[in-house]
């Protein structure tokens, strides 16, 4: 069974601060997804790595797939209040599977003014 | 542009009864997938199809649970005499299958609940 443990699962930070998010895992995954998912909706894709030790940067957002593609990392740089919601990831291939995505369990940000 | 849409956006039922959700995909892509989310956790895999094949059905989707597609469209997920921990979001994806990548776009998701 391929799991992603994501850390931490709450963080709660002012306006301003620097913030990351860990996703790991035991398995090897062909890409990983991160979304960011509003109350009451569905998950919006913010970015997919594919490369081991790819990084992405989207505006203030950097992610970082881990060199043996097994965990990646969310860094947020001055963080908004806009940016207040959870993040997932999920990884994509690995073992017998290669529809489903495999979910972290999530990290609920709140930035405060 | 138009995404993926889910009807009804909630749904209020009794045990029991029966409900049917639906899920129109983005037009160009051939692969539907479903979840279902509980408050304070990622979305787990219930099943997926490419085209109109079911290709995989997570060991969550037990006998009362059923999903079609059946011209490779839209997709229905049919769960008959539900019970209160059926209670859940329930998500639909879908994405166009290539090797490494399959990136997948979600729906606004249908929020069930069972009284």
């Amino acid at each position: 069974t391929q799991l992603l443990e994501q850390s931490p699962q709450f963080l709660s930070i002012q306006e301003g601060e620097n913030l990351t998010v860990y996703c790991n895992s035991s398995s090897v995954f062909s890409s990983l997804q991160w979304y960011r998912q509003e109350p009451g909706e569905g998950p919006v894709l913010l970015v997919t790595v594919v490369t081991g030790g790819e990084v992405k940067k989207l505006k203030r957002l950097t992610f970082q797939f881990g060199d043996a593609r097994k965990d990646s990392s969310l860094h947020i740089t001055a963080a908004q209040t806009g940016d207040t919601g959870l993040y997932l990831c999920a990884g994509y291939g690995g073992g017998t599977s290669y529809g489903k995505l495999t979910f972290g369990q999530g990290t609920i940000l709140t930035v405060h003014p | 542009d138009t995404g993926v849409s889910q009807d009804p956006r909630h749904k209020i039922t009794k045990r029991g009864q029966n409900v049917t959700f639906r899920c129109d995909p983005i037009s160009e892509h051939n692969r539907l997938y479903w979840y279902r989310q509980t408050l304070g956790q990622g979305p787990e895999f219930l099943t997926y199809f490419q085209n109109e094949a079911q290709l995989e059905k997570s060991r969550l989707l037990s006998d009362r649970f059923s999903a079609e597609r059946p011209k490779g469209s839209f997709s229905t997920l049919e769960i008959q005499r539900t019970e209160q921990g059926d209670s859940a979001m329930y998500l639909c994806a879908s994405s166009l299958a290539s090797a490494g990548r399959n990136e997948q776009f979600f729906g606004p998701g249908t929020r069930l609940t069972v009284l």
